[in-house]
């Protein structure tokens, strides 16, 4: 089976600070994506990778960066945290066989 | 038009009920198809997964996908009190992993009432 692992379920930060959140998938997959999630707004694509050191911009990238430098691991950075950013945070990974598989999230609260 | 529509629902329904959830899509361009599932507090789990038109069947659970419509359903039979949970469609226009990002929907929440 399919195991992506983020780092924390529940976070809470103040705002301006730097936030890293961590995501890991043991299936050598090529992909991995990070999404939030909000209510009445679905899933929202922030960011993806395709391979080690690549990245593109998903739909809300804004206030966001991330980070591959190793295949199975992909960050996301919130360079200066706003009470905005305050939402469930989902990584997902893929193949070039295999659709996605989610972690289990991190719920974030920025106070 | 949005690209992927998803009622929005709640849907509540008593145990042992047939439940069809739906979504429509605009972009004729997708061809592969997905239902996730998500409970409370946990990551979205993939369901099923089709390709192109026609059915799918996984225990309980059937997938139709009717590419002429641009229409998906998820069937659920002898639904149970452990199917209440929130399912999300999704669907890509390339193969379902290689750089291919995803379009959902918004999601519908079920509730099964024993």
């Amino acid at each position: 089976d399919v195991k992506v692992t983020q780092s924390s379920r529940y976070l809470v930060k103040r705002t301006g600070e730097k936030v890293f959140l961590e995501c890991v998938q043991d299936m050598d997959h090529e992909n991995m994506f990070w999404y939030r999630q909000d209510p009445g707004l679905g899933l929202r694509l922030i960011y993806f990778s395709y391979d080690v050191k690549m990245k593109e911009k998903g739909d809300i990238p804004e206030g966001y960066s991330v980070s591959r430098e190793k295949k199975e691991r992909f960050s996301l950075i919130l360079e200066s945290a706003s009470t905005n950013q305050t939402s469930m945070y989902l990584c997902a990974s893929s193949s070039h066989y295999q659709p996605q598989h989610f972690g289990d999230g991190t719920r974030l609260s920025i106070l | 038009q949005k690209e992927v529509e998803q009622d929005p629902g709640p849907l509540s329904v008593p145990e042992g009920a047939i439940v069809s959830l739906n979504c429509t899509y605009s972009n004729s361009a997708f061809q592969y198809f997905m239902w996730y599932r998500q409970y409370s507090r946990k990551g979205p789990e993939l369901l099923m997964y089709t390709y192109s038109s026609g059915n799918k069947e996984d225990g309980r659970f059937t997938a139709q996908v009717d590419k002429s419509s641009k229409y998906i359903s998820l069937f659920i039979r002898d639904s149970q009190p452990s199917d209440s949970a929130t399912y999300l469609c999704a669907m890509s226009g390339r193969g379902a992993g290689a750089n291919s990002k995803l379009t959902f929907g918004k999601g519908i929440t079920l509730s099964v009432r024993p």
